[in-house]
């Protein structure tokens, strides 16, 4: 069954870096665009980053354009969410989703996630 | 970017009643459109995609309809464990974007 599982969360200061990854299983990684999306407390869902399938392409939202890099290692089915130049509003649950069709020259509707991973910046 | 407004932002519902959700988008997304269930704790779950296309495993009571701007979640008739909150998001345009949620909460 398809996996989805984060790592890399805690606290951090403002200014500071911190590195999410997403360890994924039971389907072909490397056929799959994949997104983050976080969730500030008692907040909605906030887009972060995509990045497709074979990583030729990113797009990233305004807010954390410039600060935040999303990569992925196809052979190691892991995708990654670099992010520095915390800020307070940057605390949010950090969740890796799937897209729901494979090798997709758009994007498409996130079929799975992750159970996120918690990030804190505050000093 | 294109901005998502979901109504009402609460809606009071006894098990059995119809759930009617609204989605608008500031301009058109075409079919373009999900919709997703949020459970406290819970990460996000696909209900729709593509405006009307029910996910794998998702109960026939859920039904989606819609297209440019104005789009509809609808439940039939509400299951206990249907009370929760549902987002819209679109993804014809960078950057995608979620609707602000609506919770369905036990009247």
């Amino acid at each position: 069954q398809v996996q989805l599982v984060e790592s890399g969360g805690g606290v951090v200061q403002p200014g500071g870096s911190l590195r999410l990854s997403c360890a994924a299983s039971g389907f072909t990684f490397s056929s799959h665009g994949m997104h983050w999306v976080r969730q500030a407390p008692g907040k909605g869902l906030e887009w972060v980053a995509f990045i497709r399938y074979d990583g030729s392409d990113k797009y990233y939202g305004d807010s954390v354009k410039g600060r935040f890099t999303i990569s992925r290692d196809n052979p190691k089915n892991t995708l990654y969410l670099q992010m520095n130049s915390l800020r307070a509003e940057d605390t949010a649950v950090y969740y890796c989703a799937k897209e729901l069709k494979q090798m997709s020259s758009s994007t498409s509707s996130f079929d799975y996630w992750g159970q996120g991973a918690l990030v804190t910046v505050s000093s | 970017e294109i901005v998502l407004t979901q109504s009402p932002a609460t809606l009071s519902l006894s098990p059995g009643d119809r759930a009617t959700l609204s989605c608008r988008a500031s301009q058109s997304v075409s079919s373009y459109l999900a919709w997703y269930q949020q459970k406290p704790g819970q990460a996000p779950r696909l209900l729709i995609y593509d405006a009307s296309n029910r996910a794998t495993g998702i109960p026939a009571r859920f039904s989606g309809s819609g297209s440019g701007t104005d789009f509809t979640l609808t439940v039939s008739s509400l299951e206990p464990e249907d009370f929760a909150v549902y987002y819209c998001q679109q993804r014809i345009k960078w950057p995608l974007t979620f609707g602000g949620g609506t919770k369905v909460e036990i009247k």
